[in-house]
């Protein structure tokens, strides 16, 4: 089974707007990473944000994370094309290696 | 650096071949993984290594073997394939398990007929 899920499957937005994407897990969690992936390519590491912090920025990205609720928010501020990829969570469990576990992805398209 | 590679990039075998995965990294990472990934199912582990000599299994591990002879290196092997092992093949490496970035090869994109 898989620890944590994107949400939505899908996002298409145009140029400028802001992408939102969601991803809920089940178990505690050490720390949770954003990847991206583009069309064709091995995972890109984002950000990673540890269990005790609530946010994080960089560059153009913010992620959120709400231990209470199991979840983490990943915002892409003023997107651009070249942001058009799919996302990907991936969570850990406390305690002993962390082996960490992927959810289905979502696939962002910026439309010029 | 080269970082994590792949050899094959693409493969088409026939059911009940057998082929051979390399990955390998030049960071000196600890840890290295196997993921295959299908469409609408995201990455699923396959088997992962936390040191030289030691592997472990994944959530999906039936079908496949590794082995971790030298730290630089992580085979998958494939004994008999099916054709439900078609799929997109990923290796990563990362320093450690405490949660640091794991970092991918390009992958290999197996077909198995």
């Amino acid at each position: 089974s898989q620890q944590g899920e994107e949400d939505p499957q899908a996002l298409s937005i145009q140029e400028g707007e802001n992408a939102t994407m969601n991803c809920s897990y089940k178990t505690s969690i050490n720390n949770l990473q954003w990847y991206r992936q583009n069309s064709g390519r091995g995972l890109v590491h984002l950000i990673l944000i540890r269990s005790n912090e609530r946010e994080k920025h960089s560059g153009r990205l913010r992620v959120t994370l709400d231990t209470s609720k199991k979840s983490s928010s990943l915002l892409i501020t003023a997107s651009r094309a070249a942001d058009t990829a799919s996302y990907f969570c991936a969570t850990g469990r406390s305690g002993g290696s962390y082996i960490p576990t992927f959810g289905r992805g979502t696939s962002l398209i910026v439309h010029p | 650096n080269a970082g994590v590679t792949q050899t094959p990039k693409f493969r088409v075998l026939k059911t009940g071949q057998s082929m051979t995965l390399l990955c390998a990294q030049d960071m000196n990472h600890e840890y290295m993984y196997w993921y295959r990934q299908d469409p609408g199912m995201g990455l699923r582990l396959i088997h992962y290594s936390v040191g030289e000599g030691t592997t472990a299994k994944g959530e999906v591990p039936d079908g496949y073997n590794v082995s971790r002879l030298k730290k630089q290196n992580f085979l998958l092997g494939l004994e008999s394939a099916a054709p439900s092992q078609t799929s997109v093949y990923f290796c990563a490496s990362s320093y450690t398990g405490q949660g640091l970035a794991q970092y991918f090869g390009p992958g290999t994109r197996l077909t198995v007929l």
